[in-house]
């Protein structure tokens, strides 16, 4: 099994660009989750989908959209990248019946 | 809504040395506890979590968590570390409506 995977490791983007970050799983997980890394900050929590179909939004949804296109994938849209959107993102997916998430490797992002 | 506070930004300590790195959380339910770590440039890593029964937790990599109710607390301890435990951890609490809130991190170097 490849876990929680995710794509790209790295991207460059100029101010008002747009991209998608993809995360993939094959853990079965019902949950999918996308968070932002900033240092000092912790993670923070921008979406979720708690089941295939349902998205809603986490601490810091301003500027990102995302949707759930089937049960293994989740992906995550930037329609106007801003440098404030510079970051490490994670994606991680969790089964119902269990609170822990599972991480995939990040993706960092740098927008100038 | 749950919040985590993780007092030490850095801890610095000498190989073989114990090691004990804290976790306060604040949520006014039965919280769901949990410890991740992350390696430079990798995702995070479930190493322990507590839901509920007995306080005192085992993880992985010989890592150990104790839930204190009356401290608000879920500390996390090693007897001896290692020069590969060198990594950021990152305490987390956890709700019943998906939403999980991480602390800052505390980056723990090992001295030789």
């Amino acid at each position: 099994n490849a876990g929680v995977t995710q794509t790209p490791k790295f991207q460059v983007l100029k101010t008002g660009q747009s991209m998608t970050l993809q995360c993939a799983q094959d853990m079965n997980h019902n949950s999918m989750y996308w968070y932002r890394q900033d240092p000092g900050m912790g993670l923070r929590l921008i979406y979720y989908s708690a089941s295939e179909g349902t998205t809603d939004k986490g601490e810091v949804p301003n500027g990102y959209n995302v949707s759930r296109l089937n049960k293994r994938e989740f992906s995550l849209r930037l329609e106007s990248a801003a440098p404030s959107q510079t970051s490490v993102y994670f994606c991680a997916g969790r089964w119902t019946d269990s609170y822990e998430q599972y991480f995939g490797p990040g993706t960092r992002l740098t927008v100038t | 809504a749950q919040s985590v506070t993780q007092p030490d930004i850095h801890i610095t300590v000498s190989e073989g040395a114990s090691l004990e790195l804290r976790c306060n959380y604040s949520y006014g339910a039965t919280p769901y506890l949990f410890w991740y770590v992350q390696s430079p440039g990798q995702g995070l890593q479930l190493l322990l979590k507590y839901f509920s029964g007995d306080t005192l937790v085992q993880g992985i990599k010989g890592f150990e968590a104790e839930f204190k109710r009356s401290q608000s607390s879920f500390n996390l301890r090693k007897p001896s570390v290692h020069w590969s435990d060198a990594a950021e951890y990152f305490c987390a609490v956890g709700a019943y409506n998906n939403d999980m809130r991480f602390g800052a991190g505390t980056r723990l170097t090992v001295k030789p």
